[in-house]
């Protein structure tokens, strides 16, 4: 199994323009999450999927938009990307509700915008 | 590799010590807490969980321990190793609610 996988795993973008950033998790799990890092703030969660067919915001997100395509896969769209959206972007997914055993997380795409 | 947090509260032990990264968290309903440990260019990995109705869990050269009272959380890694050095992170969450919310972190760093 792979886990958690994320493309690309580096971008850059000009200010203005759109992309999007796209995860998929092989472990047959329902929950999938889209957390930014940066630089002594920890992770901050943008928005989230319960299960397939729901998205949800959580802290921080304004200036992105997501789809849950299916069970595996979850997107993360910048419309028009700002250069506060640099950051350090990781998806993650856990398998059940309450989240114990905890949420795995892919390798992160790291994202600066000029 | 970038870095994963410029000003992040910093421990430096030496190796074979005993390494204790303590976390305050914010929610005093919250009733199950994770640890996590993050190298450098990578995602968090779990290390290990706690739910509130316990005060210490051990597991492999790794303990957490749980202070309601003052909402408090410790991480104990015994005999510590150079592969320990990273940074960790502990999250919070109420039993049934999918958001986990993570603290700001602590860097590890192992010297030889």
């Amino acid at each position: 199994n792979a886990g958690v996988t994320q493309t690309p795993k580096f971008q850059v973008l000009k200010t203005g323009q759109s992309m999007t950033l796209q995860c998929a998790q092989d472990m047959n799990h329902n929950s999938m999450y889209w957390y930014r890092q940066d630089p002594g703030m920890g992770l901050r969660l943008i928005y989230y999927s319960a299960s397939e067919g729901t998205t949800d915001k959580g802290e921080v997100p304004n200036g992105y938009n997501v789809s849950r395509l299916n069970k595996r896969e979850f997107s993360l769209r910048l419309e028009s990307a700002a250069p506060s959206q640099t950051s350090v972007y990781f998806c993650a997914s856990s398998a059940r509700q309450g989240l114990a055993g905890g949420q795995f997380f892919g390798p992160g795409t790291r994202l600066t915008v000029l | 590799g970038e870095s994963v947090g410029l000003h992040l509260p910093t421990l430096s032990v030496q190796e074979g010590d005993n390494s204790i990264i303590n976390c305050a968290y914010s929610n005093s309903a919250s009733d199950y807490f994770i640890w996590y440990k993050q190298e450098s260019g990578k995602g968090p990995q779990f290390i290990i969980d706690i739910r509130s109705n316990m005060d210490k869990r051990q597991g492999q050269r790794v303990t957490v321990l749980l202070n309601k009272t003052v909402k408090h959380l410790s991480l104990q890694i015994a005999a510590t190793q150079p592969g320990d050095s990273a940074v960790y992170f502990c999250a919070e969450t109420l039993t049934g609610f999918q958001k986990l919310v993570f603290g700001t972190g602590t860097r590890l760093l192992v010297s030889p």
